[in-house]
């Protein structure tokens, strides 16, 4: 069956630093990979996405991610943290053209 | 604009009360899902359309109907609420005219509190 781990349920930075937050996955055939974001209060915004060619892919925000097949991975990165970065992001595999199936999210803290 | 939204917003009701969320698009969309939301286990597919015609079950349908009165309409009732159905839920949709890993696009959510 499908699975989405994300290893770290909170995370600290501070304020221009850099970001990594871990994805990994469990699926059988090539995955379509994404990197969602939730504000308090608010739905998810699609942050990327990656379903085949170059393996770092370019979101808003700044944002990146970077698929990594030999070890089942997805991780997003940030070079440099801002204040409104603060919020709850979510990787999910997606099944095709059918069903996502939705880590159990990453609460990012940033520091002033 | 083209959009996803959710009615309502926020929710109390007691146990053992029918409970109907409900979930409009303007995107045009075909295809249109539930989740809940429980911190710490991120979001569970509770039930997809992928038309009218078509409702399939999620992870965690049980407890759950959904109705699918028009491509733009998604509801979703709880027929006797319980307390463990406490959460955040959203409505999203999807456009497979879109091709390849076509995302999902996710209302506001309505926070249901079940006393």
């Amino acid at each position: 069956a499908q699975s989405v781990t994300q290893p770290d349920i909170h995370i600290t930075v501070s304020e221009g630093a850099s970001l990594e937050l871990r994805c990994n996955y469990s699926y059988g055939a090539t995955p379509y990979l994404f990197w969602y974001v939730q504000s308090p209060g608010q739905g998810l915004q699609l942050l990327l996405k990656y379903f085949s060619g170059d393996t770092l892919v370019q979101g808003i925000k700044g944002f990146e991610a970077e698929f990594k097949r030999s070890q089942s991975s997805f991780n997003l990165r940030k070079p440099s943290v801002h204040w409104s970065d603060a919020a709850e992001y979510f990787c999910a595999v997606g099944e095709g053209f059918n069903k996502f199936y939705f880590g159990s999210g990453t609460k990012l803290n940033v520091k002033p | 604009d083209a959009d996803v939204t959710q009615t309502p917003r926020n929710r109390i009701t007691k146990t053992g009360k029918r409970i109907m969320l409900e979930c409009s698009q303007t995107k045009g969309h075909d295809r249109m899902y539930w989740y809940r939301q429980d911190p710490g286990l991120g979001l569970r597919l509770i039930y997809y359309s992928f038309d009218v015609k078509d409702i399939n079950k999620g992870e965690i349908s049980d407890g759950y109907s959904v109705s699918r009165q028009a491509q733009a309409k998604f509801s979703l009732s709880l027929e006797s609420a319980i307390p463990n159905q406490t959460a955040l839920y959203f409505c999203a949709t999807s456009d497979l005219r879109a091709g390849g890993a076509n995302e999902q696009f996710f209302g506001p959510g309505t926070r249901l509190t079940v006393l």
